[in-house]
Order: structure tokens, then sequence, then C-alpha cells
């Protein structure tokens, strides 16, 4: 079956630097997501990806989707202490009929003063 | 307009029992799907329905099972719980397009540990 694997499982950082995390899939996706869960928290969608090599920013976010709609990846300019949380993404196969949302591992991100 | 609500917020059986979770979507969501949260195991899918039919299943066995009402409000259910069914078991709605998921919108989950 479907295989989502994220890298890094956790990083920690200090307050300002950048963080980037990868996310891979085992087979072609129609459109990938990005989740983010705060400590004690569910996730929140933060953005969705469909197009190849699509790039998209948010603020400090950056995501961008890989030409082979198989790798997806999201950047963090300048970290801050709210950034903290575990970040998935997510691929969808979407097979024409019902599809199954697959979540990768996930990156715990620790942020520092 | 209300988030999705999941009942009980915390839970605690023993081994051998069996439990009920219950998921209220986002008004208007017709697609709920459950997954089960650990430490080691990551966001895990277990089903999703749709229209009150099972559009798709993940890898649990058969204890696992739910439904979905015409109101679209659904539940899940566990049966002769293993210690390792002790989990964040979350909820998620969607306005599903074209066949492909769309957006998840999470409840808060419902936390369950078996002693």
């Amino acid at each position: 079956g479907q295989q989502v694997m994220q890298i890094p499982q956790y990083q920690h950082v200090q307050e300002g630097e950048d963080f980037t995390t990868y996310c891979n899939s085992s087979t072609t996706l129609s459109n990938i997501q990005w989740y983010k869960q705060r400590p004690g928290g569910h996730p929140v969608f933060l953005i969705q990806l469909v197009k190849s090599g699509e790039v998209k920013k948010q603020k400090r976010l950056t995501f961008q989707f890989g030409e082979a709609k198989k790798n997806s990846s999201l950047h963090i300019t300048a970290t801050q202490t709210t950034d903290v949380g575990t970040y998935f993404c997510a691929g969808d196969p979407n097979t024409g009929t019902a599809s199954k949302l697959t979540f990768g591992t996930g990156t715990r991100l620790q942020v520092t003063l | 307009k209300a988030g999705v609500t999941q009942t009980p917020r915390y839970l605690i059986k023993t081994r051998g029992q069996q439990v009920t979770l219950s998921c209220s979507p986002i008004s208007g969501h017709r697609s709920v799907s459950w997954y089960q949260q650990t430490p080691g195991q990551g966001l895990q899918f277990l089903f999703e329905y749709f229209s009150e039919t099972q559009r798709n299943k993940g890898n649990f066995p058969g204890r696992f099972s739910g439904r979905q009402f015409s109101n679209s409000r659904s539940e899940m259910n566990v049966s002769t719980l293993e210690l390792g069914d002790s989990a964040l078991y979350l909820c998620a709605s969607s306005l599903p397009s074209s066949g492909s998921t769309g957006e998840l919108f999470f409840g808060e989950g419902s936390r369950l540990t078996v002693l």
C-alpha cells in the first residue's frame, strides 16, 4: 500500500533559525496536504498542493510539490516559538473513486529562545 | 459555524470491553474519516464514510467498525479492547470533491486508555 515518509522525525532549532521537513511518497499523488498539530491539540490544515512543481507561500512558510508529484517540502524561515508542533504531510492518491488520505510520519519541531 | 465535535473526550476501559465513540461533523459535510493516533505509529487511517456508506477502509482488524447516520454523524466501535488500542481517536469531516478527500477538519479527539 501507499507509504508516506517524513524526515527528520524531530528537529530542535533556536528561534530565528530556518527549518525544513521533507515528505516522500511511495506512489504518485494527486495532491498533497500539510497539517500542523500543536502539543495537546489536533491537526489543523495548512495548505494543499495540486500541480507538479507547485510552490506556495504563507508568510514565513514555503511549500513545494515535486515535479514527479511524489515528494514535497515545507520550509519555515526564521522560526518563532509559535511554530512549535508536529508537521504532517498527507498524500492523496485520488484513484478516481474513494480516496484514502495517507499521513506521513510527522516532523516534530521544537523552538527555543 | 460549529466545528467537529467528538464525544467522549476521555475514557478509560479495561481489556475485553467495547467502546463507542461519536463524531458530529461540520454542518454540510458529508464525509467523515476516522484516524488512530499513537506516539509510535502516527496518524493511521481507520475508515471513511460518505452518505452513510463506507468508502474506504484502512488496515485494522474487524474489531474496529463504524457507521454513519443520515444526518452525517458517525460512530466508531472497538470491540474486545486490547492494551494496544490505547490511543487518540480523531474524527475529521470534509467536503470531498471529484472523489478526492479534500481539506480535513479535525475534532479534538477521544483519548482512550485501555487498562
